[in-house]
């Protein structure tokens, strides 16, 4: 069965300070994973996902995942974080089956 | 605009009433999806939609639950008599393929009191 974990709850950052937000998936077939970012009071925003080739992802308003087969991960990075970056985000992974499989959320708190 | 409308945005209602949730998704997209998201939790899946088929319904999807899409275009979501533990956002998604990935509406907050 396909698992999703996101290892940190909530991730305290200073402004403008990189970030890595963990993800780790299980499966046994075929993957493909995505990152999503969900603002309060609001639906689920898509910010890259993997499919295949590469294995560093480059999405929306500068975040990037490196998907690495060997430590079953899929890490979201930010090199500069901004205020309005505060969010929860949320790691999701599919694979023979037709829906996502979503980790617990990572809470990132940007502090000026 | 994310393309999906869900509605209501809010529903507060008493245990044991009946209450049904709408979403209407992008019509090119085939597949709908309909979640639950508790606070502080990740979405947990709860029914998906081809077309009009519903082809899959999670076992958190009790007798209570009932979700419908005619003829392939919007989706009702009805929960009956209500329970406190029913109180949770519920998210409708969208997707043309199985690896496009999801296009989601705002949700649905049900609180039951």
């Amino acid at each position: 069965a396909q698992s999703v974990t996101q290892l940190d709850s909530q991730v305290p950052v200073f402004e403008e300070a990189p970030v890595e937000l963990r993800c780790n998936y299980s499966s046994s077939v075929s993957v493909y994973l995505f990152w999503y970012v969900q603002y309060p009071n609001q639906g689920l925003q898509l910010l890259l996902k993997y499919l295949s080739g590469s294995t560093l992802v480059k999405g929306i308003n500068g975040f990037e995942a490196e998907f690495n087969k060997s430590q079953t991960s899929f890490h979201l990075r930010k090199p500069s974080v901004h205020i309005s970056d505060t969010a929860e985000y949320f790691c999701a992974g599919g694979g023979a089956g037709n829906m996502l499989t979503f980790g617990g959320g990572t809470r990132l708190m940007v502090k000026p | 605009d994310t393309g999906v409308s869900q509605n209501p945005r809010h529903k507060i209602t008493k245990r044991g009433q009946n209450v049904t949730f709408r979403c209407d998704p992008i019509s090119e997209h085939n597949r709908l999806y309909w979640y639950r998201q508790t606070l502080g939790q990740g979405p947990e899946f709860l029914t998906y939609f081809q077309n009009e088929a519903q082809l899959e319904k999670s076992r958190l999807l009790s007798d209570r639950f009932s979700a419908e899409r005619p003829k392939g275009s919007f989706s009702t979501l009805e929960i009956q008599r209500t329970e406190q533990g029913d109180s949770a956002m519920y998210l409708c998604a969208n997707s043309p393929s199985a690896n496009y990935g999801y296009t989601f509406g705002s949700g649905t907050r049900l609180t039951v009191v």
